[in-house]
């Protein structure tokens, strides 16, 4: 049971190159999200899915795509890769009623 | 959206004595608030939670107030040791979307 698993741990990226960051669970949860954290301004979302075939936007979508095939995977696509989108990324998956785990973060530095 | 906000930024105490953090929040219709604990280069940890029908919730040491008139809640962390020495956020769970206070560094001095 490895809970939520985030692939890779690091990467740095040219400016315009495209990446995927694949987060996967086995908890069975029906939500998962994207965050990134830039010091000094918390976790912001991205993009969630409150189940397969279902996403939406969050509060700094611009830049990133997302879909959901599975249950358990819901990678976040740059399609573009900029410096501002220099962060650590968290996907993250629960419920209110469960509580929330956070994988272990993809730091992305984008040059 | 939800606004959230979370007071100190930093906050610095000796070992032993009690730590507060609150946060403040706008939309009424917000009903879950859990705070997360993170060390240096890791992933936030859910300390503690708290749903919009109880007022208290406490946890060895750890203690969260919600105050659903004011819009506020707060942790409380007694008797505190060097390893509660993180950053903490608290988060506000509105229709399917959570939003983050912007931390607060706590420093317990030995």
């Amino acid at each position: 049971n490895a809970g939520v698993t985030q692939t890779p741990k690091f990467q740095v990226l040219k400016t315009g190159q495209s990446m995927t960051l694949q987060c996967a669970q086995d908890m069975n949860h029906e939500y998962m999200s994207w965050y990134r954290q830039d010091p000094g301004m918390g976790l912001r979302l991205i993009h969630y899915s409150v189940g397969a075939g279902i996403t939406d936007q969050g509060e700094v979508p611009n830049g990133y795509n997302v879909s959901r095939s599975t249950t358990e995977d819901f990678p976040l696509r740059l399609l573009s890769a900029a410096p501002s989108q220099t962060s650590v990324y968290f996907c993250a998956t629960g419920s209110p009623k469960n509580g929330y785990t956070f994988g272990s973060g993809t730091r992305l530095t984008v040059v | 959206g939800e606004n959230v906000e979370q007071h100190p930024s930093t906050l610095s105490v000796q070992e032993g004595d009690s730590a507060v953090i609150k946060c403040t929040y706008s939309d009424s219709a917000s009903n879950y608030f859990p705070w997360y604990k993170q060390e240096l280069g890791k992933r936030p940890q859910l300390i503690i939670d708290i749903r919009s029908n109880v007022g208290e919730k406490k946890d060895q040491r750890i203690a969260v107030t919600l105050n659903k008139t004011a819009k506020h809640f707060s942790l409380h962390i007694t008797e505190t040791q060097p390893e509660d020495s993180a950053v903490y956020f608290c988060a506000v769970w509105n229709f399917n979307k959570f939003y983050f206070g912007s931390g607060t560094k706590l420093n317990v001095k030995p």
